[in-house]
């Protein structure tokens, strides 16, 4: 069935550095895929998605680009900020409704 | 964005009791809930799907009998655990889709109620 594998976390940073999280998936089709964000305390918010291959998903300094050859999503920050610090999940739509995630990152800003 | 609310955040309870999380969507009106469990460092596991007036659709796995899921109104699903047991024990996490987020896949999530089964 479809899946989704994520890098595995805790991933600890300093405020500025560059982040990539990696994502990649396994799925019949091409499916629409996502990055979604929990902050500490809060539900998943969408942070970002791209719904076929080479498109590029951006917000808040977020992207990710749909790589069909490699079935990849892998998500990317140039400077991370100590109020990105969270958890992220990367997920794909399966049929019509239902999202697949990955196990999710916990990522840690320092300052 | 929309706003999805779960009650309670946490709750604690003695093995053989049933509990029941509410899912409620404040400002928009959800034709289909979602619920998902996780386990810590694991990812979301979809348990149920449910549309409001009627049944909940079952992941294959999750014994409907002991998870019972109701989505009487456009803004209100429920999970109730019955006779639970400390195996139940996880955080239990909804999700809605408004009428208009059919086939995108974006969705709303709630906070997340830990359940705790002594």
């Amino acid at each position: 069935g479809d899946s989704v594998t994520q890098m595995e976390g805790p991933v600890t940073l300093s405020e500025e550095a560059f982040l990539t999280i990696n994502c990649t998936y396994t799925a019949t089709g091409y499916p629409s895929l996502f990055w979604y964000v929990q902050y500490p305390g809060e539900g998943l918010q969408l942070l970002l998605k791209a719904t076929k291959a080479d498109d590029k998903g951006s917000n808040k300094g977020f992207e990710a680009t749909y790589r069909k050859e490699t079935t990849s999503f892998h998500l990317e920050k140039g400077s991370v900020q100590v109020s990105d610090s969270a958890v992220y999940f990367c997920a794909l739509l399966q049929g019509a409704q239902k999202l697949v995630f990955g196990q999710g990152t916990r990522l840690t800003i320092n300052p | 964005g929309a706003v999805v609310s779960q009650h309670p955040s946490r709750v604690i309870c003695k093995s053989g009791t049933s509990v029941k999380i509410e899912c409620r969507s404040l400002d928009f009106q959800a034709t289909t809930m979602f619920w998902y469990r996780q386990f810590p460092k694991q990812s979301l596991m979809l348990m149920a799907t449910s549309n409001e007036g009627s049944k909940a659709t079952y992941e294959q796995g999750v014994e409907k009998d002991k998870f019972l899921i109701n989505h009487a109104s456009l803004t209100l699903s429920t999970l109730t655990v019955t006779s639970a047991h400390p195996e139940d024990s996880s955080f239990y996490i909804c999700s809605a889709q408004d009428r208009g987020g059919f086939n995108t896949g974006e969705l709303f999530f709630g906070e997340g109620s830990r359940l705790t089964v002594l």
